[in-house]
């Protein structure tokens, strides 16, 4: 079946514009995660989702970034006034359910503020 | 905090040769322990991972790793790799009854020559 999607592929923007990022889970997977991958700072958690719970967004790094779930599905990434240190690696997962513990990767949208 | 150290950035091997990346993790709570595979250009993909049982767990393209709870390590081996082993590898954590989030190690490159 098909995996989880990202869009676009690639992004490139100007410093202090704002972006969205859009992620489509696998269908039926209930938790959705948001990673960011940079070459200093690695692979970082951002925000987690399961179900009509409250999202944990503890790895968000600032203010200017927030993400919402519409309808248990898709997920979009805002960051407003990126950046340059914004750019990176924006990767989504999702995974079945809670105690599941197997997250299914999207191929990543790349950032780049200019 | 959690926290996990890949100690070798890049291991270079030849084809045939066994191999063995190193994990080792901090932290104050139990932990579920994984290791993810990126072939280049692509997404994160799971290669194993260690939920309670056996020390031993088994995963795909014939990789295994150990967990040793008093030395805090998940190192991942293959007795003889391909060509087509050569990838990033991340090692990652969760928190037991958390929001089942990964904390990630900085990766280590593996390259094989032939």
């Amino acid at each position: 079946g098909a995996g989880v999607s990202q869009s676009p592929s690639n992004k490139v923007t100007e410093k202090g514009k704002d972006v969205e990022l859009r992620c489509d889970p696998i269908s039926g997977h209930t938790a959705l995660y948001w990673y960011r991958q940079s070459l200093g700072q690695g692979l970082e958690f951002l925000i987690y989702f399961q179900g009509n719970s409250a999202p944990d967004k503890s790895g968000l790094p600032s203010d200017r970034f927030s993400a919402e779930r519409t309808g248990g599905s898709v997920s979009t990434l805002t960051i407003q006034r990126t950046q340059q240190e914004d750019s990176a690696v924006y990767l989504c997962a999702s995974s079945l359910r809670t105690g599941d513990y197997e997250q299914y990767f999207g191929p990543g949208t790349r950032l780049t503020v200019t | 905090a959690q926290s996990v150290t890949q100690l070798d950035s890049q291991v270079p091997v030849f084809e045939e040769a066994p191999v063995e990346l190193r994990c080792n993790y901090s932290s104050s709570v139990s932990v579920y322990l994984f290791w993810y595979v990126q072939y280049p250009n692509q997404g994160l993909q799971l290669l194993l991972k260690y939920l309670s049982g056996s020390t031993l767990v088994k995963g795909i393209n014939g990789f295994e790793a150990e967990f040793n709870k008093s030395q805090t390590s998940f190192h991942l081996r293959k007795p003889s790799v391909h060509i087509s082993d050569t990838a990033e590898y991340f090692c990652a954590v969760s928190d037991k009854g958390g929001s089942e989030k990964l904390v990630f190690g900085k990766g280590t490159k593996l390259t094989v020559n032939p």
